[in-house]
């Protein structure tokens, strides 16, 4: 069975540019979950989605982060623009739903802003 | 809100010894508590997890956790270090009253020495 699939792997990028991060969950995970994980810290919640539905934003910062999730399956996860301050890393995760914690973790986008 | 304290950044231990990583959570009422494995730039591996059944729960890879709600604890032992352990550990906790939103510690580094 296929994981979680992240792409791209690492991205470097100047500040004030735009950028995506794009996520596949494993296939009938109804709920995906965005992260960030600063160095040396553990992961933060950005947003969580049940299918389609954004039912957890209150960590994104809206101002500059959006994401989507189209037909309740794939995600992408947007920056713009970006700032010295965003460069962590990205991970997805998806799960059945309705397990508490049972969540898959895709490998991470590395973001660097310089 | 929930949080989840991990004592000690960094753990070192000889193979062959007693791994012990320490996990304490607050909250009011029993929530549900996990920990996690972080190889290098892989993304978060399940270990194990505790959700109300049996106190003292077994993982993979020959680790254990016992939740211990007199001490708010959860701490995560293995009775002897490999050196393939060696990797970033966190505990997360997830609170079903609050519709199950979910909090990483901020991680422990351990290295088992040869």
């Amino acid at each position: 069975e296929a994981g979680v699939v992240q792409s791209p792997r690492y991205k470097i990028i100047e500040k004030k540019q735009p950028v995506a991060f794009w996520c596949n969950p494993i296939s009938g995970h109804n709920t995906l979950y965005w992260y960030r994980q600063n160095l040396g810290q553990g992961p933060e919640l950005l947003i969580r989605y049940e299918n389609e539905e954004a039912v957890d934003d209150s960590q994104l910062p809206k101002d500059r982060f959006s994401a989507e999730r189209l037909k309740g399956v794939d995600s992408t996860l947007k920056i713009q623009p970006a700032e010295l301050g965003d460069s962590a890393v990205y991970l997805c995760a998806s799960s059945l739903g309705g397990v508490p914690g049972e969540q898959y973790f895709g490998p991470g986008t590395r973001l660097t802003v310089t | 809100a929930q949080s989840v304290t991990q004592l000690g950044s960094h753990v070192s231990v000889s193979e062959g010894a007693l791994v012990l990583l320490r996990c304490n959570y607050s909250s009011s009422v029993p929530p549900y508590l996990f920990w996690y494995v972080q190889y290098p730039n892989q993304g978060l591996q399940l270990l194990l997890k505790y959700t109300s059944a049996a106190t003292l729960v077994k993982g993979i890879n020959g680790f254990e956790a016992e939740f211990k709600k007199s001490e708010t604890s959860f701490h995560l032992t293995k009775p002897s270090a490999h050196m393939s352990d060696a990797a970033e550990y966190f505990c997360a906790v997830s609170d079903p009253a609050t519709g199950n939103q979910f909090y990483f510690g901020t991680g422990t580094s351990l290295t088992v020495i040869p």
